[in-house]
């Protein structure tokens, strides 16, 4: 199975400041049709997660700007670019190129 | 409007058998692939089953044997049958279509 890890596995962020988080996965995310299967996830606190990034970089329908990925291969970054307070909760990437799909530990974000 | 609502979640215990329903709204299950994802309590995102358009289902090694998956198109739901149930099953399960969304997911604790 491909392994995913997540750094930093926690974040404390000032209202209107930058955040980034990396994820890394064991085996290149590159299909041979092109496309690198990379997701982000955004699990609010009593809610089921969310997509917030389909294929390393496009936002998904209704996502804030704010929200940007980046990356290829096996190296990932999710960023913020200014971090509001409804944007606390954990954040997961996850691999969808090999069965099973596998996720990483989750990056908890929250407010200063 | 899409929406999946998942249901049959309870108190089981160990070797005890429970069917999970996710009843969908706002498309065609059958046209659509679909998977149950699990998260144990405090824990991150664990990938369970899925099932695809034309009928392949494939499942996560540590449930393999021992749970279903499978849908009714007459009802437009799917379900997960999961038998031989341990406590290491406990978990909120949520049922997603695709990539998203997710349901809001029924509690399964397997408990004496």
């Amino acid at each position: 199975d491909i392994v995913m890890t997540q750094t930093p596995l926690s974040l404390s962020v000032t209202p209107g400041q930058p955040a980034s988080i990396s994820c890394k996965s064991s085996q290149s995310l590159l299909h041979s049709d092109g496309k690198t299967y990379l997701y982000w996830y955004l699990q609010k606190p009593g809610q089921s997660p969310q997509l917030l990034i389909y294929e390393v970089s496009s936002r998904f329908s209704g996502v804030p700007d704010r929200f940007s990925g980046s990356g290829s291969g096996t190296d990932f970054t999710l960023k913020i670019s200014r971090v509001e307070a409804e944007d606390v909760g954990v954040y997961y990437c996850m691999q969808g190129i090999h069965l099973p799909p596998t996720f990483g530990p989750g990056t908890k974000v929250d407010i200063k | 409007e899409v929406q999946l609502v998942e249901s049959g979640g309870g108190l089981i215990q160990p070797g005890g058998s429970l069917r999970l329903s996710c009843a969908a709204s706002g498309f065609t299950v059958s046209s659509n692939y679909m998977s149950w994802v699990r998260q144990a309590p405090g824990k991150g995102l664990e990938w369970v089953s899925v099932i695809y358009s034309g009928g392949s289902t494939y499942y996560a090694d540590s449930v393999k044997g021992r749970f279903t998956i499978s849908r009714d198109n007459s009802k437009n739901t799917l379900y997960l049958q999961m038998n031989s149930l341990r406590a290491e099953d406990t978990a909120v399960y949520y049922c997603a279509r695709d990539l998203t969304p997710w349901g809001q997911g029924t509690l399964v604790t397997v408990s004496s």
